[in-house]
């Protein structure tokens, strides 16, 4: 059983459009973390959540952390091609432990 | 560059093999985690050293092993290779052992077990 459940799996959209990518858990995270992984390359910290209920807006794009912080979701507005990449989720289990991933929403925004 | 760099980013073994992937963290982290990330599982949590000290340790095998030196790069060496071990190894790293600013990644070693 994954521990962060990320949805959709897979999203292809035109360039423009607006999305939004979920990431759900049945634990509460005292943090959470967004990544962007583009092929070939390892998964770059996007931004951290840590207050329920917290809004982060890093330009186009706007993260959100559940009041019950157990969730996240992350909209991107106006999508462009260089937004293409695999999006994950992430954070500590109870205990300070490393983090664990979601297996990723893999958005591809075509020109 | 995200000041992680490992090598190889490229192996192709047999399987029954050993092989060693390297990393060195960023300057200045103190903590080294390894990943191993396949399509179906995600991206999997192995292990972690501290300082040169083993932390926490993840779905690691006990074909696995690793180390952290006392320069702080890291060594994963895995053994008796089968063709399921096949995946992209990854390395990350972080200022201290608390996850709340999270990590810094390589690049990545793209292991083939044929």
């Amino acid at each position: 059983t994954q521990l962060l459940e990320q949805s959709p799996q897979f999203l292809s959209i035109q360039e423009g459009e607006n999305l939004t990518v979920y990431c759900n858990s049945s634990s509460v995270f005292s943090s959470l973390q967004w990544y962007r992984q583009e092929p070939g390359e390892g998964p770059v910290l996007l931004v951290t959540v840590v207050t329920g209920g917290e809004v982060k807006k890093l330009k186009r794009l706007t993260f959100q952390f559940g009041d019950a912080r157990k969730d996240s979701s992350l909209h991107i507005t106006a999508a462009q091609p260089g937004d293409t990449g695999l999006y994950l989720c992430a954070g500590p289990r109870p205990g300070n432990t490393p983090l664990v991933f979601g297996k990723g929403t893999r958005l591809s925004v075509i020109a | 560059d995200s000041g992680v760099t490992q090598t190889p980013k490229h192996l192709i073994t047999a399987t029954g093999q050993r092989v060693t992937l390297r990393c060195s963290p960023r300057s200045g982290d103190l903590s080294v985690y390894w990943y191993q990330q396949s399509l179906d599982q995600g991206l999997q949590f192995l292990i972690q050293y501290y300082n040169g000290e083993e932390r926490a340790k993840g779905n690691i095998l006990e074909r696995f092993s690793a180390q952290q030196f006392p320069d702080l790069h890291s060594e994963l060496n895995l053994s008796s290779l089968e063709l399921g071990d096949s995946a992209l190894y990854f390395c990350a790293s972080s200022r201290e052992a608390r996850q709340l600013y999270g990590y810094t990644f390589g690049s990545g070693t793209r292991l083939t077990v044929v």
